[in-house]
C-alpha cells in the first residue's frame, strides 16, 4: 500500500527556518518524482516543485524558485520542503504528493495528509 | 501566465448530473486531471489523462476534453460527492519537457442540494 505520511503542524515566527517532511512507503521512492503543493484559502492549490530522488533532479515553479528548497533522502524514502527565513505569507497547508509525468501529462496519484504551517509573531 | 479557469460553484440535486468545466489554452496539448477535496482532507485523484479513472473511484465520475475545455461529469450525484473539485494540467515550456510546470484551476465547490 502506497503511503505518504507528513510531519506535524508547525507554528513559527517570521525569520525562522523550517523543514517539513514526507515519509513514503509502498513504492519505489527512488524511481518516482515527488512534489509539494501549497494550499491557501485565497489561492487554492499551487504547485511548488518536484524532486526525483534517484538523482536529486529538482524543478521549481517560478513562483517558488529561491523561496524554498526541495530535497529527498533515499536512505529513508523521505522528501523535504525547507525554508531559510519564513514570512507570514508562508502560512498555509502544504501537501506532498507522488508525481507522475510524461510528455503530454502530469498528475498526482497519492497525497500526504498535509502539514499546516503557521507563521506569526 | 497560463491559467485554468473553473466556475467557483456548481449546485445540483441528488440523482442529477453535475458538470464542472475547466478552460485553458493548452488543454488540446496537455491532458487534464481532476481532484476531489472534502473539508479537512487531502485531495484525491478522481480522473487523470482526461478520461482515466483510478481504481476505487466510482463509475459515476467521468472526464472528457473538447478543444480548450475539460469537463468532469458526475452522474447520479450523491450527498457524499459534495466537495471542492480542482482541475490540473501542465504548461510545457520546451519540447523536451524539461520545463514543464503544473497548473491548478481555482477550484469549484459542488453543493448537493
Amino acid at each position: 500500500e502506497v503511503q505518504l505520511v507528513q510531519s506535524g503542524a508547525e507554528v513559527k515566527k517570521p525569520g525562522e527556518s523550517l523543514r517539513i517532511s514526507c515519509k513514503t512507503s509502498g513504492y519505489s521512492f527512488t524511481n518516482n518524482w515527488i512534489g509539494w503543493v501549497r494550499q491557501t484559502p485565497g489561492k487554492g492549490l499551487e504547485w511548488m516543485g518536484i524532486v526525483y530522488p534517484g538523482d536529486s533532479d529538482t524543478r521549481y515553479s517560478p513562483s517558488f524558485l529561491g523561496q524554498v528548497s526541495i530535497s529527498a533522502d533515499k536512505s529513508t524514502s523521505t522528501a523535504y520542503l525547507q525554508w531559510r527565513s519564513l514570512k507570514a505569507s508562508d502560512s498555509a497547508m502544504y501537501y506532498c504528493a507522488r508525481h507522475f509525468t510524461g510528455t503530454t501529462f502530469v498528475y498526482f496519484d497519492y497525497w500526504g495528509q498535509g502539514t499546516l504551517v503557521t507563521v506569526s509573531s | 501566465s497560463y491559467e485554468l479557469t473553473q466556475p467557483p460553484s456548481v449546485s445540483v440535486s441528488p440523482g442529477q448530473t453535475a458538470r464542472i468545466t475547466c478552460s485553458g489554452h493548452a488543454l488540446p496539448k496537455q491532458y487534464a486531471s481532476w481532484y476531489q477535496q472534502k473539508p479537512g482532507q487531502a485531495p484525491i485523484l478522481v480522473i487523470y489523462k482526461d478520461t482515466e479513472r483510478p481504481s476505487g473511484i466510482p463509475g459515476r465520475f467521468s472526464g472528457a476534453t473538447s478543444g480548450t475545455t475539460a469537463t468532469l461529469t458526475i452522474s447520479g450525484v450523491q450527498a457524499e460527492d459534495e466537495a471542492d473539485y480542482h482541475c490540473q494540467s501542465a504548461d510545457t515550456k520546451s519540447p523536451d519537457s524539461t520545463n514543464t510546470y503544473v497548473i491548478f484551476g481555482g477550484g469549484t465547490k459542488l453543493t448537493v442540494l
